[in-house]
């Protein structure tokens, strides 16, 4: 089963509001990532987790935490939402390390009102 | 940063035509994966070559670390072809950091 599963699909959050969104996988992969999607632009790589140790991209380092309480969930918070946060979330798992093939969620599609 | 850029940025075929995409990164990289995606679909991984080429089906993916290039090859390309395929770079051995371009937007024609 090569499932990541994301929740919610959809989110909808008002600005200045926490919003935490949830991933999973059952494959047992070593390295889960978040990225943001916004239309007609790369999917953004904020942060990834390789087993216990997170690495957050620079420019977004004090926008995003994230945890990873064991080796198949990981979420991302975002502490006060901005209009600038809404798009399109993507979690994804790999196995091992030196960037192998990564596994997509459906997403979670997060609108800030 | 790593950069990746992809080209074209959209292309337009008949049923049966063959497609190329390209792909460029800025750094090197230890492997460069396709992903496709369908309208409102998930990012599904297709291809992932350190270097050299790879075949799957009616894809070969071919990556020349050295010039930092990477392509895409559709033969008899056919309608459900058709969505957005993006290239993404992974960095140096040890780092599991992989970093996608913007896409090629491929509509497939009957």
């Amino acid at each position: 089963d090569t499932t990541v599963k994301q929740n919610p699909r959809y989110k909808l959050a008002r600005v200045g509001k926490p919003v935490n969104l949830i991933c999973s996988q059952t494959m047992n992969h070593d390295t889960m990532y978040w990225y943001q999607k916004k239309p007609n632009q790369a999917p953004k790589l904020l942060l990834f987790y390789y087993d216990k140790i997170l690495n957050r991209e620079a420019d977004t380092f004090e926008k995003f935490q994230s945890s990873r309480p064991n080796n198949s969930f990981c979420s991302l918070y975002i502490g006060s939402a901005g209009l600038e946060y809404s798009a399109m979330y993507l979690c994804a798992s790999s196995r091992g390390q030196g960037a192998n093939t990564l596994y997509f969620g459906a997403g979670t599609r997060l609108s800030v009102l | 940063g790593q950069q990746v850029q992809q080209s074209p940025a959209s292309l337009v075929l008949q049923e049966g035509e063959n497609a190329e995409l390209q792909c460029n990164f800025s750094s090197t990289a230890t492997r460069l994966q396709w992903f496709y995606q369908r309208p409102g679909g998930s990012l599904v991984s297709l291809l992932s070559n350190p270097s050299g080429t790879k075949h799957t089906g009616r894809l070969t993916s071919t990556t020349v670390t050295k010039e930092r290039r990477g392509s895409l090859h559709i033969s008899s390309s056919q309608i459900t072809d058709s969505g957005t395929y993006l290239c993404a770079m992974g960095g140096s051995s040890n780092t599991n950091k992989v970093v996608f371009g913007t896409g090629t937007r491929l509509q497939v024609l009957p």
